[in-house]
């Protein structure tokens, strides 16, 4: 079965690192999202691209959040410098784009700063 | 209001019981619907798109109500196995976001 993979899958670093999550995306899929899930929240948007062109990251803390998409296979989510706010966990999904198709999602990063 | 809302649960039901799930959106552009699930610990992972005529899939059923913008889901003869988070997702375009519930969690005991 074809899968969306992340990593790393866990990340723990001290507040001020710099951290950078990846995701390679199912082959064949043109859309590429990336969500932030917490025990309050729940699951929100953080940013995603189409054909590895950026539609919205307004969900993004922009100082310090960046995604980008280098080539079509790789998906990468920077946050610099870190805070312990951002501790929860990354899902990065993949689509096809198309009406009723759903998107897949990866294993997803569990991130602690400390 | 927020887009998609969920009865948090938790449903604590024990084996063999039928439990329903109820979801409503807000957005009525919204065109495909579909149920996740999500296992503690573990990503989303789709459980059955929503059509509008209603489905089945063994012993879960879908139904979509677009008039009144509501969603549900029916669980029959519930398993341990069936104890999750259960996501109500809504996408108003193929290639947007997916938009999501904050789930309702189910406990099933035997």
């Amino acid at each position: 079965d074809a899968r969306v993979t992340q990593t790393p899958r866990h990340k723990v670093t001290e507040m001020g690192q710099e951290v950078t999550m990846r995701c390679q995306p199912i082959l064949g899929h043109n859309t590429v999202f990336w969500y932030r899930q917490t025990m309050m929240q729940g699951l929100e948007l953080l940013a995603y691209f189409r054909n590895r062109a950026p539609l919205d990251d307004s969900g993004m803390p922009k100082d310090r959040f960046s995604a980008e998409m280098p080539d079509a296979t790789l998906a990468t989510l920077k946050i610099q410098p870190s805070e312990p706010r951002d501790s929860a966990v990354y899902f990065c999904a993949s689509g096809l784009g198309l009406p009723n198709q759903p998107q897949h999602f990866g294993d997803g990063t569990r991130l602690s700063i400390l | 209001r927020k887009e998609v809302e969920q009865d948090p649960g938790p449903f604590n039901v024990p084996e063999g019981a039928t439990v329903a799930f109820n979801c409503t959106y807000s957005n009525s552009a919204s065109q495909s619907f579909f149920w996740y699930r999500q296992d503690c610990r573990k990503e989303p992972k789709l459980l059955m798109s929503v059509y509008s005529s209603g489905n089945e899939d063994g012993r879960f059923t879908a139904q979509l109500n677009r008039a009144s913008q509501y969603i549900s889901l029916l669980i029959r003869d519930s398993k341990l196995s069936d104890s999750a988070t259960y996501l109500c997702v809504v996408n108003i375009l193929g290639n947007t976001p997916l938009v999501f519930g904050k789930g309702t969690r189910l406990s099933v005991i035997a």
